[in-house]
């Protein structure tokens, strides 16, 4: 079965510095990954996917991730962190074509320091 | 104009209650689902629905049942209360190229915060 890993349950940074977020997936073929975005009493927000092709993906808010399949990784990053940023941020990983489970992992808190 | 929304938004209730959540898309999905976050905010999910046929069910209690009266709406009907399940509810949905395409992405309500006293 796959899973996600998120290494960081809580990241502290100062606005304007950058960012990455890590995230490690398990799962046997070649992934479909997700990162979301929920801010405070909020759903959860698409900010970007990997499917295929291009390892490195450009998502909303400024936000890119880079597909290695050699590290099992999928880790989000920003080159200048805005207090609006300040959010919880979940990876996630779809089973592949056809299938409807997408797998969470436990998310990554961001607290920004103006 | 909300793609997905939920009802109610809070629902403070208590053990032994009957109570449901309601939830409707207007993306034209064909697939929506019920996730569960808890209060370390891990998200799980426990139910999903492809054009109105179960397909998904988790490991969840049978006080727990899913309604999906259409493709735009999917409800769920808990009975029984207990402390356990106070969590965060969210229902998403998204939609199912078929064949060998991948899905979309999931697009998530705002939640119900149910707190069982």
């Amino acid at each position: 079965a796959q899973s996600v890993t998120q290494p960081d349950i809580h990241i502290t940074v100062s606005e304007g510095a950058s960012l990455e977020l890590r995230c490690n997936y398990s799962y046997g073929a070649t992934p479909y990954l997700f990162w979301y975005v929920q801010s405070p009493g909020q759903g959860l927000q698409l900010l970007l996917k990997y499917f295929s092709g291009d390892t490195l993906v450009q998502g909303i808010k400024g936000f890119e991730a880079e597909f290695k399949r050699s590290q099992s990784s999928f880790n989000l990053r920003k080159p200048s962190v805005h207090w609006s940023d300040a959010a919880e941020y979940f990876c996630a990983v779809q089973s592949g074509a056809g299938s409807y489970q997408l797998t969470f992992g436990k998310g990554t808190k961001l607290s920004v320091i103006p | 104009d909300t793609a997905v929304s939920q009802t109610p938004k809070y629902l403070v209730t208590q053990m032994g209650n009957d109570k449901s959540i309601k939830c409707e898309q207007n993306l034209g999905h064909d697939t929506m689902y019920w996730y569960k976050q808890d209060s370390k905010k891990f998200l799980k999910i426990m139910f999903s629905y492809n054009n109105k046929e179960l397909i998904i069910n988790e490991t969840v209690p049978n006080r727990f049942s899913p309604k999906s009266p259409d493709k735009a709406h999917l409800n769920l009907h808990i009975n029984s209360l207990e402390l356990g399940d106070s969590a965060v509810y969210f229902c998403a949905s998204s939609s199912s190229t078929g064949g060998s395409s991948y899905n979309s992405p999931l697009h998530f309500g705002n939640g119900t915060r149910l707190t069982v006293t």
